[in-house]
């Protein structure tokens, strides 16, 4: 079936630094991505929903300007932490549609200190 | 918006014993209700899905039945086995290409 990948898989940084999450689609073409996150024993959260060749659109609560998503390609998104504190940490999963089903990635545990 | 409700939060069974997961939807305009199963440290894994076109749909011990009426949704594990123990959640969306809306999880664990 579809595959979907991010890289990196863990990253820890430091308060204050900027942190840039992959997300790729190895086998088909994604017009929309979308970028959950999940915070131990809980479900995933939307954040948003990102468009190739376009802004991404951003749930409620979501700073655009602490978290960039740029959607560049049709196989590729990125999401950018920036400026991380301590409670940015989470686990941030991307996912996108392949034909009529939605093909989540790995995710990446980020870890701010 | 969407509303997704997922019941139990956690269900423990003997190997061998069928297990029920339920799941409510508010909004009538969906219709694609797809099962993820997660382990610990990883991604979310399609196990089944189904649409609003059929009532049930069924993959070896795995099945999901719909009803559109009562607006809810159910996933049916047979002859559970211990590898069988992840946290399973359910999803709603109300066409292709949108953000699926998740329940709440449910842990799941089956003891040898």
């Amino acid at each position: 079936g579809a595959v979907v990948s991010q890289h990196p898989s863990r990253v820890i940084c430091k308060s204050g630094t900027s942190v840039k999450i992959e997300c790729r689609s190895l086998d088909f073409q994604a017009t929309t991505m979308f970028w959950y996150r999940q915070f131990p024993k809980q479900s995933l959260m939307l954040m948003a929903t990102s468009n190739e060749g376009s802004k991404a659109t951003y749930e409620q609560g979501v700073e655009k300007d602490k978290f960039l998503i740029n959607h560049a390609s049709l196989t590729l998104s990125t999401l950018t932490v920036t400026s991380a504190h301590p409670e940015d940490s989470s686990f941030y999963i991307c996912s996108a549609w392949g034909g009529e089903t939605q093909y989540f990635g790995p995710g990446t545990r980020l870890l701010v200190l | 918006g969407e509303n997704v409700e997922q019941h139990p939060s956690t269900l423990s069974v003997q190997e061998g014993d069928s297990a029920v997961i339920k799941c409510t939807y508010s909004d009538s305009a969906s219709n694609y209700f797809p099962w993820y199963k997660q382990e610990l440290g990883k991604g979310p894994q399609l196990i089944i899905d189904i649409r609003s076109n059929v009532g049930e749909k069924k993959d070896q011990r795995i099945a999901v039945t719909l009803n559109k009426t009562a607006k809810h949704f159910s996933l049916h594990i047979t002859e559970t086995q211990p590898e069988d123990s992840a946290v399973y959640f359910c999803a709603a969306s109300n066409q292709a290409g949108t953000a699926l809306i998740f329940g709440k999880g449910t842990t799941l664990s089956v003891s040898s």
